[in-house]
């Protein structure tokens, strides 16, 4: 089955520094990897996906995703931080079940804290 | 474009009560749909999915269970609800975007089961 890790329960970083969430998977096959963001009390936000093609994806908000095949890594990165930023993250893959259809496997989150 | 709609937004219930969380989706039909569950503002845990009316399939066997009435309606539901059914549920719909497909989320529903 395949499986996300999200190692970190939270990151902090300083406003203006560049910011790393990190995520590792474990698939068979392709992976077909996702961030989403958080914010409180809200539903999921769609930031990036990697499907095929260049390993560095470029999402919303000025997020952007490395892949990087050898390490099974996919982390999400920004080279500036904002405040408002700060949010809970969380990692995905795309399984298939029983029935043949998508479903998405989340990792855990990682809380994001961006200090002013 | 396509939009979810969770009802309600917040709820508190006693230990043995029933439970029916709503969510329905507009601007798409046929959709796959998908309940999760958020527990202490954490990591969601996939609890059913649809892939058409009155199909259901359960990730993980518990004391809720859903069901499909109609196409773009998905109801989540517990005869008698439990400390430990407490959580943040989210709604969320699979998009299909040319070749590939997103998942969208709803606003969710907060439960407190007191």
């Amino acid at each position: 089955a395949q499986s996300v890790a999200q190692p970190e329960d939270q990151v902090n970083v300083a406003e203006g520094n560049p910011l790393t969430v990190k995520c590792t998977y474990s698939v068979s096959g392709n992976p077909y990897l996702f961030w989403y963001v958080q914010y409180p009390n809200r539903g999921l936000q769609f930031l990036l996906k990697y499907i095929t093609g260049d390993n560095l994806v470029k999402g919303s908000y000025g997020f952007e995703a490395e892949f990087n095949k050898s390490q099974t890594s996919f982390h999400l990165k920004k080279p500036s931080a904002l405040v408002s930023d700060s949010a809970l993250y969380f990692c995905a893959v795309r399984d298939i079940g029983v029935s043949g259809t998508y479903k998405y496997i989340f990792g855990t989150g990682t809380r994001l804290k961006v200090l002013a | 474009s396509q939009t979810i709609h969770q009802w309600p937004a917040t709820l508190v219930q006693p230990v043995g009560s029933p439970l029916s969380l709503e969510c329905t989706v507009e601007g798409t039909s046929n959709p796959n749909l998908y309940w999760y569950r958020q527990a202490a503002g954490r990591g969601l845990q996939l609890l059913f999915y649809s892939v058409g009316i009155g199909q259901i399939s359960s990730e993980v066997p518990q004391n809720l269970s859903a069901s499909r009435p109609q196409d773009r309606q998905f109801i989540l539901s517990s005869k008698k609800l439990l400390l430990s059914d407490s959580g943040f549920y989210l709604c969320a719909l699979l998009v299909a975007m040319g070749v590939y497909n997103e998942q969208f989320f709803g606003p969710g529903t907060r439960l407190t089961v007191l």
